[in-house]
This record gives structure tokens, C-alpha cells and sequence, in this order.
């Protein structure tokens, strides 16, 4: 069974710099594209970033509202993805979700439970 | 980049069906696109992916009452047999090779 369990979530200052990291077993890791998908309250999803696994390149996007701040990296030997976010602002304050994100039709895709960050003085 | 748009809200009588539509802009007309439901104060979950020829695949455990279906720019999402577990809101997503997107999403009430 696949399990994506997130944390480090935290109440932190404006400006103030985060890392969560997300602990995925029962599939192979080192072979799946990953995203970091955000909720802020009472709002919609918003994709963060993705990245590719090793053997695709291990590139990274981000969507433009954290680009230059947040930073997704991995490491396969502890089968975990991380999400680096500095310079936060009061906006980036969601529930930070890990995901994969297989690209084909026939490769299901999962959730974890998500994470609270707050961004408040 | 792909953009999705969703109607914001649907209804529908426990029993009866609810479909459900997301299109996709112009240029990503044949893109695939997959399916998330998030019943209120949960995790979003994956119900299943759905390309342009309307053949779809669904995750482990999504009752058969979920069904996909496509129809150009046009996917669909078709609840059948809706129970009150459903109310819920559901959100496509797709991609191209940089950028990841969802659709604002559609909040489903059982009547």
C-alpha cells in the first residue's frame, strides 16, 4: 500500500524559512516524479513543484509564487522528498500536500495527509 | 501552460447522478487529466486518470459509481447511485512538461 506521510509543518515569522519532508514507502521511489501541492484555508488546491525522478534528469519546476524561495530536493536512499520554503510571506500559510505524479493513464496517483504551515507575526 | 476550468458548484438528489465538467484551454485539448475528490477536512484522494478518448483508470478501492468520460476539450466526471459520502469537492488536474494545474474545483451537494 502506498503511504505519503508528511511533516514539519509549524507556525513561523514572516521571513522565517521552513523544511518539510515527506516519508513515502510501498512503491519505488527513486523511480516516481514527485509534487508538493498547497491548500491555503478555505481555498482550492495550487501545485507548488515537481520533481522529476533521478533517472529522468532529477530536474525541478515551480509554480511562479514561490519560485526563487521554495526549493524541492529528495533523497532515495531515505525514500523522502523535502520541500526547502525561505522568505515566507503570510500567503504561503496552507496545508503543504506530497504527491506523485506519474504521467501515465494506467499509474494511479497518491496523497498524503498534508501538513500545516502558518506564516504569522 | 494548461489552464482547467470547473464549474464552481452541482447538485443532486442521494440516488440520483451528478456529472461533472472540466475543460481544458485551447492547445491542450488531447491532454490527460485526473480526477481528485476531498470530502470536507480530509485529504484530497485520487478517484482516477481520464484521457481525450475517454478511456480512463481508476485507484485502488473508488467505487464502481465513479465513471470518466470525454467529449473534446471536455472531461467528465459521472457520479451515479450518489450517497451522502459524495458531497464532497472534486478537482481535475493536468500538466504539460514545466507546470502542474487544478481546476478551482466543483462542491457537490446531496440533495
Amino acid at each position: 500500500e502506498v503511504q505519503l506521510v508528511e511533516s514539519g509543518g509549524a507556525l513561523v515569522k514572516p521571513g522565517g524559512s521552513l523544511r518539510l519532508s515527506c516519508a513515502a514507502s510501498g512503491f519505488t521511489f527513486s523511480g516516481a516524479w514527485m509534487s508538493w501541492v498547497r491548500q491555503a484555508p478555505g481555498k482550492g488546491l495550487e501545485w507548488v513543484g515537481r520533481m522529476k525522478s533521478k533517472v529522468d534528469g532529477g530536474t525541478t519546476d515551480y509554480a511562479t509564487p514561490v519560485k526563487g524561495r521554495f526549493t524541492i530536493s529528495r533523497d532515495d536512499s531515505k525514500n523522502t522528498l523535502y520541500l526547502q520554503m525561505n522568505s515566507l510571506k503570510t500567503d504561503d500559510t496552507a496545508i503543504y500536500y506530497c504527491t506523485t505524479s506519474h504521467l501515465n493513464l494506467e499509474d494511479p496517483d497518491s496523497w498524503g495527509q498534508g501538513t500545516l504551515v502558518t506564516v504569522s507575526s | 501552460q494548461p489552464v482547467l476550468t470547473q464549474s464552481s458548484s452541482a447538485s443532486a438528489s442521494l440516488g440520483s447522478s451528478v456529472k461533472l465538467t472540466c475543460t481544458l484551454n485551447s492547445g491542450h485539448s488531447r491532454n490527460i487529466i485526473a480526477w481528485h475528490q476531498q470530502q470536507p477536512g480530509k485529504a484530497p484522494r485520487y478517484l482516477m486518470k481520464l484521457e481525450g478518448s475517454g478511456n480512463y483508470n481508476k485507484g485502488s478501492g473508488v467505487p464502481d459509481r465513479f465513471s470518466g468520460s470525454s467529449s473534446g476539450a471536455a472531461r467528465y466526471l459521472t457520479i451515479s447511485n450518489l450517497q451522502s459520502e459524495d458531497e464532497a469537492d472534486y478537482y481535475c488536474e493536468t500538466w504539460d512538461d514545466k507546470h502542474w494545474v487544478f481546476g478551482g474545483g466543483t462542491k457537490v451537494t446531496v440533495l
